[in-house]
């Protein structure tokens, strides 16, 4: 039963640390997504990846998120440094096309 | 832009059919999308029906598209409790991955 992996799954930080968050895709897609999920904004496009190339990262604030694709089995996205508004469930998603993504469980961000 | 508005919450009994709601702006969207989300659980990929297609059936699923007026519709048959969740409709744009959300309907099914 092939599945999006995620971890942490639960993360506390205080303000000002570093998080990174780490997504490993379905076995032979090559479509990566990550999405961030509040009650204010509901689901939001952060960035994403074909072939481990950034195609789109316009949804994420650039001066303290960074995500990369170091393998074809590893996606990460980093907040340096977290503040309190970046507490949501950030959710990453994988695809072998860009029409099917099937949904990791999420990491759930609390910073204080 | 581009919007994706659904109703909040709907409330049916264990063996009604339920319907879903949405409606979108975005005339170039290619594909629509269903996706339920239990609770502290990631979204699945219910189904998902091509732009030029009306309808499409899928055991207890019935999605309807009418293009003309941008209103999308999932229908449950013979609803179970365990479909109780958030249903989350969604549109994507031409050729990008691009998926835009509505805000979610919360199904409750009432035993």
């Amino acid at each position: 039963d092939a599945r999006v992996t995620q971890t942490p799954r639960h993360k506390v930080t205080e303000m000002g640390q570093e998080v990174t968050m780490r997504c490993q895709p379905i076995l032979g897609h090559n479509t990566v997504f990550w999405y961030r999920q509040t009650m204010m904004q509901g689901l939001e496009l952060l960035a994403y990846f074909r072939n481990r190339a950034p195609l789109d990262d316009s949804g994420m604030p650039k001066d303290r998120f960074s995500a990369e694709m170091p393998d074809a089995t590893l996606a990460t996205l980093k907040i340096q440094p977290s503040e309190p508004r970046d507490s949501a469930v950030y959710f990453c998603a994988s695809g072998l096309v860009e029409r099917e993504q099937y949904f990791g469980p999420g990491t759930r961000l609390t910073v204080t | 832009g581009e919007d994706v508005e659904q109703s909040l919450f709907l409330s049916v009994r264990e063996g009604d059919s339920s319907v879903i709601n949405c409606t979108y702006t975005d005339s170039s969207s290619t594909y629509l999308y269903w996706y339920k989300q239990e609770p502290g659980a990631g979204l699945q990929l219910l189904t998902y029906i091509f732009s030029n297609m009306d309808m499409k059936q899928d055991q207890r699923l019935t999605v309807l598209l009418n293009k003309k007026d941008k209103h999308l519709s999932l229908r449950i048959a013979d609803t179970q409790t365990g479909d109780s969740a958030i249903y989350f409709c969604a549109e994507r744009s031409g050729n990008t991955g691009k998926l835009i959300f509505g805000q979610g309907t919360t199904l409750q099914v009432k035993p």
